[in-house]
């Protein structure tokens, strides 16, 4: 059962401007979504979270927003650099935090 | 401590062979995380431990799959008779247990069963 989806493969954006990642949930009873960074040959990277009860948390070039009714989150990237570039998992756990879901992720290639 | 920390990063076998991985986590985190990861895929959840008990396990963990954690240290996770399906990524990640910090995952180890 697939409860995180994150339905773009890829995105590519030009250096500078706002990278957009999207990602869908199913289950309501999640209560932390959460972005990871992965570089290859390393295991993912905790990037930044929300809970359930927020709608935005900004860290630096870093934006998640929530939108409970449309189960739908998004990150936001603002100014893009090259260094961004990497997958990024959306992912999502319940209060006991034991069983994080992840989505398939999304490769950013952000162009010089 | 430098993060979680996963050995071997390969490990090439033939298929119905026995192989064992380990995961020392950071040192502070009681909760313990195994993921298989395959390729085009997210992490998906094997098992969880909390200190040395192992509370959770999910179907994906079939019965040739086992994992410990001993005085809830370091875990390992054994796959026995292996088949070339089980080749994947296997993530070991550690955490607090609190929310909104996320896990922390280590660098894995790459699995081919030939």
């Amino acid at each position: 059962d697939q409860q995180v989806k994150q339905n773009s493969p890829s995105l590519s954006v030009q250096e500078g401007r706002i990278s957009i990642l999207n990602c869908d949930y199913t289950n309501s009873m999640f209560d932390y979504f959460l972005w990871y960074k992965k570089y290859p040959a390393e295991g993912p990277t905790f990037l930044i979270s929300i809970s359930s009860i927020k709608d935005k948390n900004e860290d630096g070039r870093f934006t998640v927003f929530l939108n409970k009714s449309a189960k739908h989150l998004s990150l936001h990237i603002v100014p893009s650099q090259p260094g961004d570039s990497a997958v990024y998992f959306c992912a999502a756990s319940g209060i006991n935090n034991n069983d994080m879901r992840f989505g398939a992720g999304t490769r950013l290639t952000v162009k010089p | 401590d430098t993060g979680v920390s996963q050995n071997p990063r390969h490990k090439i076998t033939k298929r119905g062979q026995n192989v064992t991985f380990r995961c020392d986590p950071i040192s502070e985190h009681n909760r313990l995380y195994w993921y298989r990861q395959t390729l085009g895929q997210g992490p998906e959840f094997l098992t969880y431990f909390q200190n040395e008990a192992q509370l959770e396990k999910s179907r994906l963990l079939s019965d040739r799959f086992s994992a410990e954690r001993p005085k809830g240290s370091f875990s390992t996770l054994e796959i026995q008779r292996t088949e070339q399906g089980d080749s994947a990524m296997y993530l070991c990640a550690s955490s607090t247990g609190t929310g909104a910090l996320g896990y922390t995952f280590g660098s894995g180890t790459r699995l081919t069963v030939v």
